[in-house]
């Protein structure tokens, strides 16, 4: 199946820090998302984006699906944005099913 | 709109033991999943619906079983319970997919499973 990797595993920034989160994929998508799990489990979805360019306030995300990867950035982190984010693709030949990567770990300290 | 709900959100069980997760969507959708979240690993796939009666295997299936009676709701089965089956549980669901915004998945809470 398709292969998901999200790097880096572990993020520690300062609060006001800006951060890229990376996630790359074996096989040409449908569909790719980005979600945040918040330190309580809830996994929120960000950003639906298999490819260009989106905004929403501090974040961002780009998928350039030629090249088979996508890029979170955040900016001027606040300790809300702590928690974990993960990438999440449904293939091209379309079986209606997200794979997720191992998402990274960001830590925004105050 | 409640968006999607779980039942129940903790619960511990022994060895051997059968239970029933509830997972409810009041936004009409299609689709509909069960992930298991297990320390430092995303979400697997165990099992999904692409509507009403229907249900199919995802990524890790055994041990577990699934039913789509309503539209709105979708329930997970474990007969005989497994410590290997120690995990956080999540539903989602979402329309088909279009090829638009709307392929966005929404996730319940999750519930907090202990075999022990």
């Amino acid at each position: 199946g398709i292969q998901v990797e999200q790097s880096p595993p572990d993020l520690i920034l300062q609060e006001g820090a800006n951060s890229t989160l990376r996630c790359n994929f074996s096989d040409s998508v449908n569909n790719l998302q980005w979600f945040h799990q918040n330190p309580w489990g809830q996994l929120i979805n960000l950003f639906y984006i298999p490819s260009g360019t989106k905004q929403n306030g501090r974040l961002s995300a780009t998928t350039v699906a030629t090249e088979r990867y996508s890029l979170l950035y955040i900016s001027s982190s606040q300790t809300t944005d702590s928690g974990v984010y993960f990438c999440a693709v449904e293939p091209s030949f379309g079986n209606e099913k997200l794979t997720f990567g191992t998402g990274t770990r960001l830590t925004i300290i105050p | 709109n409640a968006g999607v709900t779980q039942t129940p959100k903790f619960r511990v069980l022994k060895t051997g033991q059968s239970m029933t997760l509830l997972c409810a969507q009041d936004m009409n959708h299609e689709y509909m999943y069960w992930y298991r979240q297990d320390p430092g690993m995303g979400l697997r796939l165990i099992h999904y619906s692409v509507g009403e009666g229907t249900t199919a295997k995802g990524e890790v299936p055994d041990g577990y079983n699934v039913s789509r009676l309503k539209k709105q709701n979708f329930l997970l089965g474990l007969e005989s319970a497994a410590p290997s089956q120690t995990s956080v549980y999540f539903c989602a669901s979402s329309y088909p997919w279009t090829g638009g915004s709307t392929d966005t998945q929404y996730f319940g809470p999750g519930t907090r499973l202990t075999v022990l």
